[in-house]
């Protein structure tokens, strides 16, 4: 079974610095995906990514793909209150096709203070 | 368009007993995936239903069951809680096809054992 290994679990900012999420995992991924939990909601994708070496940009977001996609990166330029949630790594448990069955990491708690 | 909808939102019980949640998907998706959330081990995957058939199942005993109907909608239910059932239960539904493969999530049900 594929593990990921999120760092840091927990992060703790001022508003304006920047961070970066790392998601690792000893097997390749087929596809990559973040999402964002905040309190009393379920996780929203954020992005997926599939290439190795893919890089995609959401606003003040970064991913990255590994280009062995074994690992994935999030950066976040000029984190803002509203970044604060917590941040999800997920991979496809099953092989091929789209299923339902994700493997998680164990999130990164974000608090971006004022 | 509608999102994923759980019920109940909240809800409190005493070990030995049983539980049931609903999911509701959103309208035209017809898998429906089921995930357990807790500060410990993060979210885990419990079962996905497709077309009224388990087509997924995680690492759970056999107190965790579900089903899927006619119309999509699903239940789980856990029988004979024990304390460490209490977590934040989420349903997500996907769109059979979609390259992407994001799942999207309701926004829980809070069991809580006592």
């Amino acid at each position: 079974t594929q593990l990921l290994e999120q760092s840091p679990q927990f992060l703790s900012i001022q508003e304006g610095e920047n961070l970066t999420v790392y998601c690792n995992s000893s097997s390749v991924f087929s596809s990559l995906q973040w999402y964002r939990q905040e309190p009393g909601e379920g996780p929203v994708l954020l992005v997926t990514v599939v290439t190795g070496g893919e890089v995609k940009k959401l606003k003040r977001l970064t991913f990255q793909f590994g280009d062995a996609r074994k690992d994935s990166s999030l950066h976040i330029t000029a984190a803002q209150p509203g970044d604060t949630g917590l941040y999800l790594c997920a991979s496809p448990g099953g092989f091929g096709g789209n299923t339902g069955k994700l493997i998680f990491g164990q999130g990164t708690t974000l608090q971006v203070k004022p | 368009k509608a999102g994923v909808t759980q019920t109940p939102r909240y809800l409190i019980k005493t070990r030995g007993q049983q539980v049931t949640l609903s999911c509701s998907p959103i309208s035209g998706h017809r898998s429906v995936s089921w995930y357990q959330q807790t500060p410990g081990q993060g979210l885990q995957f419990l079962f996905e239903y497709f077309s009224e058939t388990q087509r997924n199942k995680g690492n759970f005993p056999g107190r965790f069951s579900g089903r899927q109907f006619s119309n999509s909608r699903s239940e789980m239910n856990v029988s004979t809680l024990e304390l460490g059932d209490s977590a934040l239960y989420l349903c997500a539904s996907n769109q059979e096809g979609a390259w992407t493969g994001e799942l999207f999530f309701g926004e829980g049900s809070r069991l809580t054992v006592l």
